[in-house]
């Protein structure tokens, strides 16, 4: 079967840095997003993965290792309006997007 | 760009009417576009793929008849809630893709459904 996993919540401090995890197993890879969602909105495309490596946007980052099926968001200097759900989707052979149940990252100041 | 929007943002109705949401690519022509559903407190669900000029394809477990969808244009997808029942309350999210299908899905603001 297909599965994503990332941890359901986190908490971190106001200004400090956040890792937050994913791990897949999919039947085939056509690149992996993350997506941010504060709470009663629709989700907000935040990055795209498809090859090995760090991509870096602003105070996000995205990291990719595909042999090991692990992707990872990086949040620096975090603020308050960083809280939100965190989901990771990885699209699949079909290029159809598997989600993630995602991660309900909490800041506290 | 990619800005994708739905109408209405809210609505509330009694049981057994039907209800229609619009989703709309503004700056861009959605190929694809997605219909997703999400409980309080869980994760999107999909529900059905439409890609303009065909019939969607449903997910398993999600009635056709009940949830019509329509694409008639590059920049507009339909879903009307038939004879809408309380336990189909939910938040309805439209996403829309450009024709590549390695490309980023693009949200709508969702639309929030109460069923009295």
């Amino acid at each position: 079967g297909q599965n994503i996993d990332q941890p359901t919540e986190m908490t971190a401090t106001e200004g400090a840095i956040v890792q937050i995890n994913c791990t897949y197993q999919t039947s085939g890879f056509n690149g992996l997003f993350w997506y941010q969602q504060h709470a009663g909105e629709a989700p907000t495309f935040l990055s795209y993965n498809v090859l090995d490596g760090l991509e870096e946007k602003g105070r996000f980052s995205s990291f990719l290792s595909r042999s090991k099926g692990y992707s990872y968001l990086l949040l620096k200097e975090l603020q308050m309006k960083d809280s939100a759900s965190y989901l990771c989707a990885v699209s699949d052979s079909n290029y159809q997007l598997i989600w993630g149940a995602g991660t309900k990252l909490i800041i506290k100041p | 760009g990619a800005v994708v929007s739905q109408h209405p943002s809210w609505v509330i109705c009694k049981s057994g009417t039907s209800v229609k949401i619009e989703c709309r690519s503004l700056d861009f022509q959605a190929t694809t576009m997605f219909w997703y559903r999400q409980f309080p407190k869980q994760s999107l669900m999909l529900m059905a793929t439409s890609n303009e000029g065909s019939k969607a394809t449903y997910e398993q477990g999600v009635e056709k008849d009940k949830f019509l969808i329509n694409h008639a244009s590059l920049t507009l997808s339909t879903l009307t809630v038939t004879s809408a029942h309380p336990e189909d309350s939910s938040f309805y999210i439209c996403s829309g893709q450009s024709g590549r299908e390695s490309d980023t899905q693009y949200f709508g603001p969702g639309t929030r459904l109460t069923v009295l």
